[in-house]
């Protein structure tokens, strides 16, 4: 079945240091990725998506994430987290060619220490 | 509207009830999602409309839930004879719904939050 794991459910890290948070997808060919922010209080935003092409796709907010087809891997980075980057997170797929629904990992809650 | 909205933001109703969630999707957009979210979890898809096609009804967790959708605006989803599993934040998407990557890029509105008490 097709399923999306993000294996860090929490993460803690400090103000300024880096960041990857990880997911991996399961199915049999290459699907459509995108990670999502949701912050207290708000709807999902996205962050930034791969349909093809350059494996490393830069988003909004200084994000960016690397798919390794290797891997099933589609991780995301931050070279310096801010304060304000503390929310969850949530990986998702779209099996390439269906009507566009969305399966999403569980999320990975970041805090940002000072 | 400059964004996808639902109402209300907070239900809370008895079990046994039946609710009514509305969402206005972004003016234009022809695609319509429902997913829900249960605390702690990721989002399940729900149902799925894109313009006069039939839905994809193919989340719906059982025949309790049931949506609707007028013409490219508004949506309603209806959950008969609630029960307390289905107490989660419910979140509505639209997309532009044509061409290979516009109909993956959703935008969600807030969610509307119920509670079967």
């Amino acid at each position: 079945a097709q399923s999306v794991t993000q294996p860090d459910i929490h993460i803690t890290v400090s103000e300024g240091a880096s960041l990857e948070l990880r997911c991996n997808y399961s199915y049999g060919a290459t699907p459509y990725l995108f990670w999502y922010v949701q912050s207290p209080g708000q709807g999902l935003q996205l962050l930034l998506k791969y349909f093809s092409g350059d494996t490393l796709v830069q988003g909004i907010k200084g994000f960016e994430a690397e798919f390794k087809r290797s891997q099933s891997s589609f991780n995301l980075r931050k070279p310096s987290v801010h304060w304000s980057d503390a929310a969850e997170y949530f990986c998702a797929v779209a099996p390439s060619g269906n009507t566009g629904k969305l399966i999403f990992g569980q999320g990975t809650t970041l805090q940002v220490k000072p | 509207g400059a964004g996808v909205s639902q109402s209300p933001s907070n239900k809370v109703t008895e079990k046994g009830k039946d609710v009514e969630l509305r969402c206005d999707p972004i003016s234009g957009h022809t695609a319509l999602y429902w997913y829900r979210q249960r605390l702690g979890q990721g989002l399940e898809f729900l149902i799925y409309f894109q313009g006069n096609s039939a839905p994809d009804k193919s989340g719906l967790p059982s025949d309790r839930f049931s949506a609707e959708r007028t013409g490219e605006s508004v949506s309603t989803l209806t959950i008969q004879r609630t029960q307390q599993e289905d107490s989660a934040v419910y979140l509505c998407a639209s997309s532009a719904g044509r061409g290979q990557g516009s109909r993956y890029e959703q935008y969600f509105g807030p969610g509307t939050r119920l509670t079967v008490t």
